[in-house]
């Protein structure tokens, strides 16, 4: 099945850094998520985009709606402990529940 | 007050057994899904239902099998288990079907099939 590229795939960080990672897809999507997984629970929602070219944030997280539909960024700034975990992108098409997860980025902080 | 529950959190069973895992939301939402997560960490959706009708199967074998008694409630059986099956299982669930609402994850099932 289909599967969205994200890089980097892990990332070593020291507190305080601002991080980057992206997301791109084969094909368009008309909704981008990005998730966070802490060990042993599931993916929580960090931001949603609707709409091509779309900046969206939350908090220290600012993420992107890449304009051609097939790609996404996800932006931390100033990171904190508390920020190590998984991140997830995922697609997602009206009228198609499937969500399509990204392969994953695992930040870690190095104290 | 939590949203979406799964039982039991942790499963370790021999293989050929069946065993079932049972999802609850408290969200009001119609729509709830059975995803798997690999030892990849990849994340790969299983079933949906819609106000308890199959809408997705994505081939997955027929020894799983999604049941959903009503709309707050999503099981999953699971038959004749394999070594293979060994994973984390996300119950989700979403206020819709067929928008593009945002999904809402459960605490995961980690399944060990020895």
């Amino acid at each position: 099945g289909q599967q969205l590229n994200q890089s980097p795939q892990s990332m070593f960080i020291q507190e305080g850094e601002d991080v980057s990672m992206n997301c791109t897809s084969s094909s368009i999507f008309n909704t981008w998520l990005w998730y966070k997984q802490d060990p042993g629970e599931g993916p929580v929602l960090l931001i949603a985009l609707y709409k091509a070219g779309e900046l969206t944030s939350n908090g220290r997280l600012t993420a992107q709606f890449g304009i051609t539909r097939k790609d996404s960024f996800l932006n931390i700034s100033a990171s904190i402990p508390s920020d190590v975990g998984i991140y997830f992108c995922a697609g997602l098409n009206f009228g198609n529940e499937k969500l399509t997860f990204g392969t994953g980025t695992r930040l870690t902080i190095i104290p | 007050d939590t949203a979406v529950s799964q039982t039991p959190k942790y499963l370790v069973t021999q293989m050929g057994n069946d065993k079932s895992i049972k999802c609850e939301q408290n969200l009001g939402h119609d729509t709830m899904y059975w995803y798997k997560q690999d030892s990849k960490k990849f994340l790969k959706i299983m079933f949906s239902y819609n106000n308890k009708e199959l809408i997705i199967n994505e081939t997955v074998p027929n020894r799983f099998s999604p049941k959903s008694p009503d709309k707050a409630h999503l099981n999953l059986h699971i038959n004749s288990l394999e070594l293979g099956d060994s994973a984390v299982y996300f119950c989700a669930s979403s206020p819709s079907f067929g928008g593009t609402d945002t999904q809402y994850f459960g605490p995961g099932t980690r399944l060990t099939v020895l």
